[in-house]
């Protein structure tokens, strides 16, 4: 039982090019969420889903996309990086939507 | 609007001292879920304790222990005697009936070093 893993762990990009973040979860749960973390800012929401085939924007969800074809697997998807999307992205599932369970992070770094 | 303050932006400690991690939350929902989390420098998130609005009762859970107060709108985080793997950030967390249970929103942290 792997829990919430995410692929890569660490990635250098540069202006301009796009990168897709993989979430897998192996615990069934629903909910299906992605933050990043920078310094002094805590967790901030980027697109979460509520089910297979779902998808809703979070607080900063302005040049990411998301897709949940599959009810284990949330992608995130960058399409042009920016320099501002240099962050520490976690991956998150959850049962009800209360309790979250967390990814071990990927650092992206946009130069 | 939801809002989750943590107002102590960092805090250092001598190895076997208390410390208080303060929480103070905003929120108009009448049923909410508060939450904290830790991070150690390792960088993963570890689930610590959820409460329920309708549960007041303090939780103590070994070293740690917590005080939820609605008349002030606080969830208070204490360590006894603490130590030098406490040494994380730490946050506080919301969920509520504006959000439909679905999103949680988390306050900035407090990073908190023990020294030995």
């Amino acid at each position: 039982n792997a829990g919430v893993t995410q692929t890569p762990k660490f990635r250098v990009l540069k202006t301009g090019q796009s990168m897709t973040l993989l979430c897998a979860q192996d615990m069934n749960h629903e909910y299906m969420y992605w933050y990043r973390q920078d310094p002094g800012m805590g967790l901030r929401l980027i697109h979460y889903s509520v089910g297979e085939g779902t998808t809703a924007k979070g607080e900063v969800p302005d040049g990411y996309n998301v897709s949940r074809l599959k009810k284990q697997n949330f992608l995130l998807g960058l399409e042009s990086a920016a320099p501002s999307q240099t962050s520490v992205y976690f991956c998150a599932s959850s049962y009800s939507g209360i309790e979250q369970y967390f990814g071990p992070g990927t650092r992206l770094t946009v130069t | 609007a939801q809002k989750v303050t943590q107002a102590q932006t960092e805090i250092s400690v001598v190895e076997k001292e208390d410390v208080t991690l303060d929480c103070v939350y905003e929120t108009r929902d009448t049923t909410y879920y508060l939450f904290w989390y830790k991070q150690p420098p390792s960088g993963e998130l570890v689930f610590l304790i959820r409460r329920n609005s309708f549960d007041e009762q303090n939780e103590i859970s070994g070293r740690y222990s917590w005080n939820f107060q609605k008349s002030t709108s606080s969830f208070n985080f204490t360590i006894t005697a603490s130590q030098v793997v406490d040494s994380a950030v730490y946050f506080c967390a919301l969920s509520g009936q504006q959000t439909s249970y679905d999103k949680v929103i988390f306050g900035p942290g407090t990073s908190l070093s023990v020294i030995p």
